[in-house]
């Protein structure tokens, strides 16, 4: 159970392109669902966190007008890098957790590797 | 502010036992969750406690102190798969998860 699954794995793409990654629980419904960004080496940076029917929270530093981030329901998350550029070259990473509670843990999606060009 | 800390690295023999430690500072406490996370991929869930004590899982146990704000996992009989940044992190009294940086653990034959 708590199958969490990400899409696309890899994405390579010219230099002012948008992309999009969708976040779907797939056995569970979850309220709340977590973007990442983990670069070569480095711990898990919490981007921002994304509830259903409502504005994500963003962390200090992460422009919201550049990662757009919709909830629509219980099992779908989607995050938009909008006109990438090489420095946003990253591995990302979603999360989500059961409805049933905060406390439950977070299940992490199998990430997904954007090479901007 | 909020922490979390646990060694950067260990390394550890094939068949032994290793303990990694980890201490936090949170403004509340709603557990502490352990992840691995081998490299390339993404976390998966190892273990969650949040009231005192030791929790078997397998090969795999995880030790919570509240009152010294600290926490271990354990990982007997050690496998070259094992090898992997295990990490650990806290909840606080939003629900927020606090994340420690990591520990990378070599297994040697």
């Amino acid at each position: 159970g708590a199958v969490v699954s990400q899409h696309p794995s890899w994405v390579i793409c010219k230099s002012g392109t948008s992309v999009k990654i969708e976040c779907r629980s797939l056995d569970f419904q979850a309220t709340t669902m977590f973007w990442y960004r983990q670069f070569p080496k480095q711990s898990l940076m919490l981007m921002a966190t994304s509830n259903e029917g409502s504005k994500a929270t963003y962390e200090q530093g992460v422009e919201k007008d550049k990662f757009l981030i919709n909830h629509a329901s219980l099992t779908l998350s989607t995050l938009t890098v909008t006109s990438a550029h090489p420095e946003d070259s990253s591995f990302y990473i979603c999360s989500a957790r059961d409805l049933q509670g905060d406390n439950q843990p977070q299940h992490f999606g199998d990430g997904t590797r954007l090479s901007i060009l | 502010g909020q922490n979390i800390d646990q060694p950067t690295e260990m390394t550890a023999t094939e068949g032994a036992i290793v303990q990694i430690n980890c201490t936090y500072q949170t403004s509340g406490f709603n557990g502490l969750f352990w992840y691995q996370q081998h490299a390339g991929e993404a976390p998966t869930f190892l273990s969650y406690n949040v009231l005192d004590g030791l929790e078997e899982k397998g090969r795999f146990s995880s030790f919570l102190s509240r009152s010294k704000g600290y926490s271990y996992l354990l990982l007997k009989e050690l496998q070259m798969k094992d090898s992997a940044s295990y990490l650990c992190a806290a909840l606080d009294s939003n629900y927020q998860l606090i994340w420690g940086a990591g520990t990378k653990l070599i297994i040697k034959p």
